[in-house]
């Protein structure tokens, strides 16, 4: 069936450097959408990208669609420890009849901050 | 503003007893609900979603069920629960169409001994 895979899992860095988490889906897709989830809370709403190419900034946090819009990436300049959490990719399913389903979440990539 | 509340936040429950988890949404009508667990440290796991009252699609069949007896109220239940139930149990909901961005509650987190 379909998937969105993210990598990596999980991603230990010093305070201060830059961190990356890739999303790729099995299928194109109509949009991608980005969650975070900070320990003990729940997923909270970042950014919808819709374009293919398209990039968006969010202060530090770079988000970019691919081309094929089968992938997408986040990725944040000089992490701080209020970055720590859980960065979730979610991208629309296809049902048998062609048309979009629910949203499909990656399983995450878990980022912590060393201070 | 729209608001979605779920209770309890934290519940105990021994094998073999029922559960009721409630969700309701403030300041939208007819929106897309889903219930999601989350196991500790893993993803979210679609259990249920609905369009609609009365309307309830599984997507995973288990011990569980869920109901919408109200348009803006989500009920998460269980006859008996099973130790693999404990998880952190989410509710969300979208606007009409399911691939909107969706909005999640504060979670209950359930301990099954």
């Amino acid at each position: 069936g379909q998937q969105v895979m993210q990598i990596p899992q999980y991603q230990h860095v010093q305070e201060g450097e830059d961190f990356t988490t890739y999303c790729n889906s099995s299928t194109t897709l109509s949009n991608i959408q980005w969650y975070k989830q900070r320990p003990g809370g729940h997923p909270v709403f970042l950014i919808q990208l819709v374009k293919s190419g398209e990039v968006k900034k969010q202060k530090r946090l770079t988000f970019q669609f691919g081309e094929a819009k089968k992938n997408s990436s986040l990725h944040i300049t000089a992490t701080q420890t209020t970055d720590v959490g859980t960065y979730f990719c979610a991208g629309p399913g296809w049902n048998y009849g062609g048309s979009q389903g629910n949203l499909i979440f990656g399983k995450g990539t878990k980022l912590s901050v060393k201070p | 503003s729209q608001t979605i509340h779920q209770w309890p936040a934290t519940l105990v429950q021994p094998v073999g007893s029922p559960l009721s988890l409630e969700c309701t949404v403030e300041g939208t009508s007819n929106p897309n609900l889903y219930w999601y667990r989350q196991a500790a440290g893993r993803g979210l796991q679609l259990l249920f979603y609905s369009v609609g009252i009365g309307q309830i699609s599984s997507e995973v069949p288990q011990n569980l069920s869920a109901s919408r007896p109200q348009d803006r109220q989500f009920i998460l239940s269980s006859k008996k629960l099973l130790l693999s139930d404990s998880g952190f149990y989410l509710c969300a909901w979208s606007a009409t169409a399911s691939t909107d961005t969706q909005y999640f509650g504060p979670g209950t987190r359930l301990t099954v001994l």
